[in-house]
C-alpha cells in the first residue's frame, strides 16, 4: 500500500516570506499523481497544485510551486510571498491512476503578520 | 463550488443509532471516494466506488458500509454509532482514467452524543 508522510506537523512563516512544506511517499508504481490540498478553517478541501510522475518539469501555480524528486520519492511545496490567507492545513496526496487518493497527516501552516 | 454535493451538512445523533450520509458526484464522474476526518486529524480513506462497483477499501469499520447507485450517487451508512465516530465525513469524486484530481464536497459533520 502507498504511504504518504508529512514530517512537519506545524510550521509558521512571516507574511511575504517563503516557506517549504515537505512530503515523502512510498510506492512501487512508476506512474502516479501527486497533489497538494489546502484546508482552511472552513474545512473545505481545495486543490493547490498537482504533478504527474512522468513529467520531469516541476508544476507551478502562481505563488505555489513544487520540487518533485522522483528517485527520492519527495514532493515538497514552496509557497512564495506568503499571505495571511495561506494560513491552513496542507495535505500532500498520492493517487495511482484510477484508484484511491491517499493523504499524509497534514502540516498546519500559520502565516504571521 | 466543486460540483460535489453532500447532505446533510450537519448531523447530531445518539450513540447506538444508524445514519446515512449522501453524496452526489460531479456530472460525469464515475468514481466516488469517502474519507473520515476526526478533529484536527488527517483524512482517513474509507472506501472507493467506481461505476457502481467497490474499487478500493481502506480503514472502514465493519459497522460502516457504502454503496454507489446506478445514477452514481453514493451513500455511506454508519451503524451502532459510538462517540468516537464523531467526525467530518468527506465525499470526493473524480473522472477515472484521465488526468485529474479528486473534487471534494463540503463534508458532513457528524456529532454522536
Amino acid at each position: 500500500a502507498q504511504t504518504v508522510t508529512q514530517s512537519q506537523p506545524e510550521m509558521s512563516v512571516q507574511e511575504a516570506e517563503t516557506v517549504t512544506l515537505s512530503c515523502t511517499y512510498d510506492t512501487s508504481e512508476s506512474n502516479y499523481y501527486l497533489f497538494w490540498y489546502k484546508q482552511p478553517p472552513s474545512r473545505q478541501m481545495i486543490l493547490v497544485i498537482r504533478q504527474e510522475a512522468y513529467k520531469q518539469q516541476n508544476a507551478t501555480e502562481n505563488r505555489f510551486s513544487v520540487n518533485f524528486q522522483k528517485a527520492a520519492k519527495s514532493f515538497s511545496l514552496k509557497i512564495s510571498d506568503s499571505q495571511l490567507g495561506d494560513t491552513a492545513m496542507y495535505f500532500c496526496a498520492f493517487m495511482k491512476g484510477g484508484n484511491d487518493m491517499r493523504f499524509g497527516a497534514g502540516t498546519r501552516l500559520t502565516v504571521k503578520p | 463550488d466543486s460540483g460535489v454535493t453532500q447532505t446533510p451538512k450537519h448531523l447530531i445523533t445518539a450513540t447506538g443509532q444508524r445514519v446515512t450520509l449522501r453524496c452526489s458526484p460531479r456530472s460525469g464522474d464515475l468514481s466516488v471516494y469517502w474519507y473520515q476526518q476526526s478533529l484536527d486529524q488527517g483524512l482517513q480513506f474509507l472506501i472507493q466506488y467506481y461505476n457502481g462497483e467497490e474499487r478500493a477499501k481502506g480503514n472502514i469499520l465493519e459497522r460502516f458500509s457504502a454503496q454507489q447507485f446506478p445514477d452514481l450517487h453514493s451513500e455511506l451508512n454508519l451503524s451502532s454509532l459510538e462517540l468516537g465516530d464523531s467526525a467530518l465525513y468527506f465525499c470526493a469524486s473524480s473522472v477515472v482514467g484521465v488526468w485529474t484530481e479528486a473534487f471534494f464536497g463540503q463534508g458532513t459533520r457528524l456529532t454522536v452524543v
